[in-house]
């Protein structure tokens, strides 16, 4: 099935930890972002990228690092999470029409 | 800067009636994309609507209207004949087509009343 896989679906991590959040689609997209979603603020874009091989900084960008080194594949990591941190998590992909396709969501929850 | 505004956190609406949800925009472009979601309790994200900005005429998706209004930048979201399926948060998205990025609003929580 077409679309969007994050991993994991949700995590409890300690605070001080590094973590990695996964997003593969097979749509061959060339535009993925991810973005965290706090209540009352929607979602925020962290980073983004145009295709394999660039990234750039969102809104709120601090503390998160990503990598393109293909289409397909877009992680996230938290090189050492903070309780602020703890979000909902998700990955996305921009069609050719426009159409932006999410995965299903990442809860993290930082102690 | 906020570039997407929707100030109505939350609204009831009466099943089978209609309901309007607001969203207003900021950008110095002339060429943008205008998106609404909807985010059931489930979680996921579900594309409803698209407004291109020459788009002459409204977006519309079944029971979707978007009743686009350039000059004040506002591009609002009309759900008709409510259901209680439609209870759920409803994002509005903008993306400027010179810039990959698409920023969403804070988004308004629509509970359908029986």
């Amino acid at each position: 099935i077409a679309g969007i896989t994050q991993a994991p679906t949700s995590q409890i991590l300690a605070a001080g930890r590094r973590m990695t959040l996964r997003c593969t689609q097979d749509m061959r997209h060339n535009a993925m972002y991810w973005y965290r979603q706090d209540l009352g603020l929607g979602l925020r874009l962290i980073h983004y990228s145009n295709t394999a091989g660039t990234t750039g900084k969102g809104e709120v960008p601090d503390g998160y690092s990503v990598s393109r080194a293909n289409t397909d594949d877009f992680p996230l990591t938290l090189a050492s999470a903070v309780p602020s941190q703890t979000s909902v998590y998700f990955c996305a992909s921009l069609s050719n029409t426009g159409e932006l396709f999410f995965g299903e969501g990442s809860r993290l929850t930082v102690l | 800067a906020q570039k997407i505004t929707q100030t109505q956190p939350g609204m009831f609406v009466q099943e089978k009636e209609a309901v309007t949800l607001d969203c207003t925009y900021d950008t110095s472009d002339q060429s943008y994309g205008l998106f609404w979601y909807k985010q059931p309790s489930s979680g996921e994200m579900i594309f409803l609507i698209y407004q291109g900005s020459y788009d002459e005429q409204n977006a519309t998706e079944g029971r979707y209207s978007l009743n686009f209004q350039k000059a004040r930048k506002s591009a609002n979201l009309v759900i008709s004949a409510s259901q209680l399926g439609d209870s759920a948060m409803y994002f509005c998205a903008m993306r400027e087509v010179n810039d990959y990025k698409l920023s969403f609003g804070a988004g308004t929580t629509v509970t359908v009343r029986a």
